[in-house]
């Protein structure tokens, strides 16, 4: 079956510090994996994927497809960085499988 | 451009009835999802249309429906409410294939009573 986890529903972490938002995804094939912001009071939004291997924000995903992988990171956290994150899922067939998303929450 | 609309934006219904949800997509846009919102399930994709045409669709029973009109304009229909409906229902538009960059809309919160 496929699936997109993020195993933490919550995460805090002090500005200047570093990110990692965790995303496993279950699925056979070579799926696209993306990742979704939401910021507070706005929609939302796509923040990366990895076929466009670029940098957003600060923020880089790698896909590990050992590990089944695609975690967020960012070397330095800010406040705007508080929001709603989502992993998501295409395994080809223009559907789009979500993770029940981490809530990012930087503390000063 | 105009970003995705929905309408309404707050809806609220008793059990047993039901109800439609409208999305208008991006100019130009002709893909058009849908998605359920709920705090315990997250996203849980529903359908997606493209030239009036659903292609996907998700585990949702079929008191669910949708269709999606010559303008891209898109219509999620629930009937025989229950209060598990309850949600924040988001609809999303992409160019071509639902795979691309899908822009969202603000939603629509379907409260059942």
């Amino acid at each position: 079956a496929q699936r997109v986890t993020q195993p933490e529903k919550l995460l805090s972490v002090f500005k200047g510090a570093p990110v990692e938002l965790k995303c496993n995804y279950s699925y056979s094939g070579s799926p696209e994996l993306f990742w979704y912001v939401q910021y507070s009071r706005q929609r939302l939004q796509l923040l990366l994927r990895h076929i466009s291997r670029e940098s957003i924000k600060g923020f880089t995903a790698d896909l590990n497809k050992g590990e089944t992988s695609f975690h967020l990171k960012k070397p330095f956290a800010q406040e705007e960085d508080s929001a709603m994150y989502y992993c998501a899922l295409s395994p080809g067939d223009d559907k789009i499988i979500f993770g029940k998303g981490t809530r990012l929450h930087i503390l000063p | 451009k105009a970003g995705v609309t929905q309408t309404p934006r707050y809806l609220i219904k008793t059990r047993g009835q039901q109800v439609t949800l409208s999305c208008s997509p991006i100019s130009g846009h002709r893909s058009v999802s849908w998605y359920q919102q709920t705090p315990g399930q997250g996203l849980q994709f529903l359908f997606e249309y493209f030239s009036e045409t659903q292609r996907n669709k998700g585990n949702f029973p079929g008191r669910f429906s949708g269709r999606q009109f010559s303008n891209s304009r898109s219509e999620m229909n629930v009937s025989t409410l229950e209060l598990g409906d309850s949600a924040l229902y988001l609809c999303a538009s992409s160019l071509s294939a639902s795979v691309n960059e899908q822009f969202f809309g603000p939603g629509t919160r379907l409260t059942v009573l």
